[in-house]
């Protein structure tokens, strides 16, 4: 079955630090997908990017940058030099085709607050 | 393209009575699935509909029910409802291969009182 852990419940950072959410996951599957999401307070989950398992190769988007390890099952998410409007509650889910279906499982979430 | 569209946004309904919620994928997305997220149990998948066939379905007692049309616009159900029903409705739409990224629209804030 898969699983995914955030173990952070909630972080508080000032603006301008860097901060990394991270993600656990579990599967027995050797196809899968990860994706971070991003829900604001309006409640609308954004998509933020999606990963194959078959891909390690990191990425960076602007301020926000990924690192996935399949050896310590890990993907986690970094955002460098944090901004106010990225306070947000942040979750990782894992796809992986089990039981014939591509329901992804999400995490409890990370909630992140950026003070100014 | 616009995006996922729902409503309504918010809700206040009284138990027993029963509620119908609307989603409007994407344009070109086929599939559409439903979530219920409450500060107890997080995310929780409902059900998933493809070409207007329920394709997978959570672990969500029979009063939750769905369908979609031939335009894959969605609507679900909720009978009889109870107080443990207030949440965030989320629905999301993908192309429906496999994986593919679903993307997701404001929800619907029901509260049952």
């Amino acid at each position: 079955a898969q699983k995914v852990t955030q173990a952070q419940t909630e972080i508080s950072v000032v603006e301008k630090e860097d901060v990394t959410l991270d993600c656990v996951y579990e599967t027995r599957d050797t196809t899968y997908y990860l994706f971070w999401y991003k829900q604001p307070p309006s409640g609308e989950l954004v998509f933020l990017i999606r990963r194959n398992s078959f891909d390690e190769q990191n990425e960076i988007s602007g301020r926000y940058s990924w690192n996935f390890q399949k050896s310590t099952s890990s993907f986690n998410f970094t955002i460098t030099a944090s901004q106010v409007v990225d306070s947000a509650v942040y979750f990782c889910a894992l796809s992986d085709g089990s039981g014939g279906s591509y329901i992804p499982t999400f995490g409890r979430g990370t909630s992140l607050i950026v003070h100014p | 393209k616009a995006g996922v569209t729902q409503t309504p946004r918010y809700l206040i309904k009284t138990r027993g009575q029963q509620v119908t919620l609307s989603c409007s994928p994407i344009s070109g997305h086929r599939s559409v699935s439903w979530y219920q997220q409450t500060p107890g149990q997080g995310l929780q998948f409902l059900f998933e509909y493809f070409s207007e066939t329920q394709r997978n379905k959570g672990n969500f007692p029979g009063r939750f029910s769905g369908r979609q049309f031939s335009n894959s616009r969605s609507e679900m159900n909720v009978s009889t409802l109870e107080l443990g029903d207030s949440a965030l409705y989320l629905c999301a739409s993908s192309l429906g291969h496999g994986a593919d990224t679903q993307y997701f629209g404001p929800g619907t804030r029901l509260t049952v009182l």
